[in-house]
This record gives structure tokens, sequence and C-alpha cells, in this order.
């Protein structure tokens, strides 16, 4: 079955330090990843997809295949990075978008 | 180019009455989805329309809930019956190979 995990609800950290939001991932074939984030008040968007293999914001996400893991990183983190994190799951196709629960990123001056 | 958009962006209801939802996708996109968002939750998915095929019903919570979709145009979600565990608020979300775009949603509130 197709499934996206995020084990953190709460990733709390204090303005500076390194982030790691953590993603697992099962599927059969070869998915696409996607990171996906919510700003307050704010509508969800894209932040960055494994193809792409580009920095957004300072965030990295690097597809492990053997781990079928997809954390999204960042060295330092901001108090703008505060917001909600959504890792999405693509099985190609007309396959939907299976999204992960969320991890709430909280940036503490 | 114009978003997701989606209305009303508020609505109030009183728990039995039907409430009707509406989303208008970006124009020439294939996909459409449906998703719930409670109060600091995560998302949920609900109904998931892929041009002129079945829809993919499978995350709908009871049978109160009904979406149509008429081609690759607007979209409607019904809840029927309405209760307090309804409300939340309601994303819909249009795409048309990966990236999904998101409209801001409509705030349930079942009195």
């Amino acid at each position: 079955a197709q499934r996206v995990t995020q084990p953190e609800k709460l990733l709390s950290v204090f303005k500076g330090a390194p982030v790691e939001l953590k993603c697992n991932y099962s599927y059969s074939g070869s998915p696409e990843l996607f990171w996906y984030v919510q700003y307050s008040r704010q509508r969800l968007q894209l932040l960055l997809r494994h193809i792409s293999r580009e920095s957004i914001k300072g965030f990295t996400a690097d597809l492990n295949k053997g781990e079928t893991s997809f954390h999204l990183k960042k060295p330092f983190a901001q108090e703008e990075d505060s917001a909600m994190y959504y890792c999405a799951l693509h099985g190609g196709g007309y396959n939907k978008l299976i999204f992960g629960a969320g991890t709430r990123l909280a940036v503490h001056p | 180019g114009a978003g997701v958009s989606q209305s009303p962006s508020n609505k109030v209801t009183e728990k039995g009455k039907d409430v009707e939802l509406r989303c208008d996708p970006i124009s020439g996109h294939t996909a459409l989805y449906w998703y719930r968002q409670r109060l600091g939750q995560g998302l949920e998915f609900l109904i998931y329309f892929q041009g002129n095929s079945a829809p993919d019903k499978s995350g709908l919570p009871s049978d109160r809930f009904s979406a149509e979709r008429t081609g690759e145009s607007v979209s409607t979600l019904t809840i029927q019956r309405t209760q307090q565990e309804d409300s939340a608020v309601y994303l819909c979300a249009s795409s048309s190979v990966y990236e999904q775009f998101f409209g801001p949603g409509t705030r349930l509130t079942v009195l």
C-alpha cells in the first residue's frame, strides 16, 4: 500500500539550529516525492520536489531509496520557517497525490 | 493568472442543515481534490477527480458527504445533515501534472 509517514507532529527548535523533518514512504514503484508547506494564514504550497534537486529557502531533501526516506533539512533554521510541513508521494500517471500527516515546525528566537 | 478559488470563504450553519461548498479549479487542470483540515490537524483526503474517470471516493467519512464535478470544471462538495464534528476547513486543490495548487479553503462551523 502507498503510504507516507511523518513521525513527528511537532518539531521545536531554536533559531540558528539545524532542522530535519523526517519523511518515510511505502511504495512499490518509483515515486515522485514532494514537500509542501503551509505558513500561518497562507495557502498550502509546493516547497520542493525531489526530481528538481534544488534548494528552496535553504531547504533541501534527498531521496534515499534504500531507506525509503525523503527527509527535509535546513542547516540554520529561521523564525520565518515556522509552518506546517507535509511530505507527499505521487505514483505517476493518474495516481492521486498522497500526503503525510504533517509536521509542525516551530522556530523560537 | 487566477488560482484555485473556493466559496464561500466562511460558512456557519446549524446542526442538521445541508451545506454546499464550491471549488473553481485552475483552467485546464484535469485533477481536482477535496481535503478536510480540522483545527491544528493535518490534511484529510476526501475525494479525487481525474478527468472523466470515476472519482476516488475512498476518503469520504460517511454517506452524508458527496461531491460532483462536471468535466474539468467546477466541483461542489455537499454535506447533508451536518454534525458538529464536520466543523473544519475544507480545502480544494487542482493539478495538471504533479504540483497541486490549493485554494484558500472554506471554513465551516456547525453550531
